[in-house]
Parts: C-alpha cells; sequence; structure tokens
C-alpha cells in the first residue's frame, strides 16, 4: 500500500522568509511523487514531481522540492515566499504500477506580509 | 492544454432529489476520470474511477448505487449524487488522465463542484 504523511497541518512564514512544507511517503519499490496546490473553492494545480533523475525538482511559481530516499521525504520549498502563495497544499504519491494517486492530508500554507 | 472543466460550480438541492455533475476534458482525451471528494480543510478521497466505456471502479466504503458515475465518451464522465441528503455535503473534484498517458506525468483537476444538500 502507497501513503503519504504531511507532518504539519500549517505552516506560519512571513513574505519574504524561506518556505518549507514537508512530507514523507511510504512505498513499494519506485515512488512517483507530486505536489498540487488547492486555493479556496478550486480544483488542485499541479507544482512539480519527481520521477527519476536529480534529487532536487524545480517546478511551477518558484517552488522545489528534494527527493531524499532515505529518509522516505520529499519537502517542498521556496527560498523567499510570497502572500499570495497562501494555501492548501498537497503531497501525493503514486506507484508506478497503478494510476491512482494517493494524498497527504495537506498543509495550510499562510504567508503574512 | 490540459483543461479539465467542471459543471456546476455550486449546486444547493434539497434533501432527495438528485444532483448531476459533469467533468470534461477541453483540449484533450481522457480514458480515465478521477471522482474525488473533499470535506473541510481535508484531504481529497478517492471515490471511483471510470474508464471511458466501462464500468467505473468504486472505492472501498462508497455506495455505486448513490453516486452513479458515466463516462460515455473520451471527454465527458458524470457523477450523480442519487437521493442526496445534508451528509452528502462536500466538495467533489474530478481529475483526468490523457490518452496514452504514462503513470508518471501529473492528472489534470477540475476546479470542483461545491454541493450543498439542505
Amino acid at each position: 500500500a502507497q501513503s503519504v504523511a504531511q507532518p504539519e497541518d500549517q505552516v506560519n512564514v512571513a513574505e519574504g522568509n524561506p518556505l518549507t512544507v514537508k512530507c514523507t511517503y511510504s512505498v513499494s519499490g519506485n515512488p512517483y511523487l507530486f505536489w498540487y496546490v488547492q486555493y479556496p473553492n478550486r480544483g488542485l494545480q499541479f507544482l512539480l514531481k519527481y520521477i527519476t533523475g536529480d534529487n532536487l525538482v524545480k517546478g511551477s511559481y518558484g517552488f522545489e522540492a528534494e527527493f531524499n530516499k532515505s529518509q522516505t521525504s520529499f519537502h517542498l520549498k521556496k527560498p523567499s515566499a510570497l502572500v499570495s502563495d497562501s494555501a492548501l497544499y498537497f503531497c501525493a504519491v503514486r506507484d508506478p504500477n497503478h494510476y491512482k494517486l494517493s494524498f497527504g492530508a495537506g498543509t495550510t500554507v499562510t504567508v503574512r506580509a | 492544454g490540459a483543461v479539465v472543466s467542471q459543471h456546476p460550480s455550486w449546486v444547493i438541492c434539497k434533501s432527495g432529489t438528485s444532483v448531476k455533475i459533469e467533468c470534461r476534458s477541453l483540449d484533450f482525451q481522457a480514458t480515465t476520470m478521477f471522482w474525488y471528494r473533499q470535506f473541510p480543510k481535508q484531504s481529497l478521497m478517492l471515490m471511483a474511477t471510470s474508464n471511458e466505456g466501462s464500468k467505473a471502479t468504486y472505492e472501498q466504503g462508497v455506495e455505486k448505487d448513490k453516486f452513479l458515475i458515466n463516462h460515455a465518451s473520451l471527454t465527458l464522465s458524470t457523477l450523480t449524487v442519487t437521493s442526496a441528503h445534508p451528509e452528502d455535503s462536500s466538495f467533489y473534484i474530478c481529475s483526468a488522465r490523457k490518452l496514452r498517458q504514462g503513470s508518471n506525468s501529473p492528472l489534470h483537476f477540475g476546479n470542483g463542484t461545491r454541493l450543498t444538500v439542505t
């Protein structure tokens, strides 16, 4: 079975400060990992993914994520957060043999001006 | 590209009535569509996987007679909540996988439908 855990319900940072949203995963075999962002009453927008290759993945809106196999983590990062980054962030994992995505519980990010 | 349109974006209905939600892939063909349910400030719960031209596969605990899914074409899947009750009130989101898209590609999500049953 595959699963992801987002240990923080909320992350609060000041604008201009670095932002990190944590995610750990559990899957048999090599994982496909994704980050999505959701704004209020909207669907999910894809940010980035890790499939293979470089452990540091760059995505949309200045976000990046680092895949760490030994720690089974895939933390989302942004060097300088913006107020507009305030949203709900989901980490997701997919077993390469299936198309189903398993989502974490989500982390609400609030960036204060 | 890869736009998924979901309609309606919100709907209010009376208890006992049925509501149909549409999910359309506007600029691509979708062999598989997924229907999710999301409760406030919670994660997405996969309800069912819908393949074009075949019966949907429901996740454990999801009543298939209550949540009817039809995927009649490569660009349209519908979810009908039958005999809706207040506990069915939720945010429903669909996502679509492009035809011939590999499993390492991201899914494309609709903007969701807020259902309120009074």
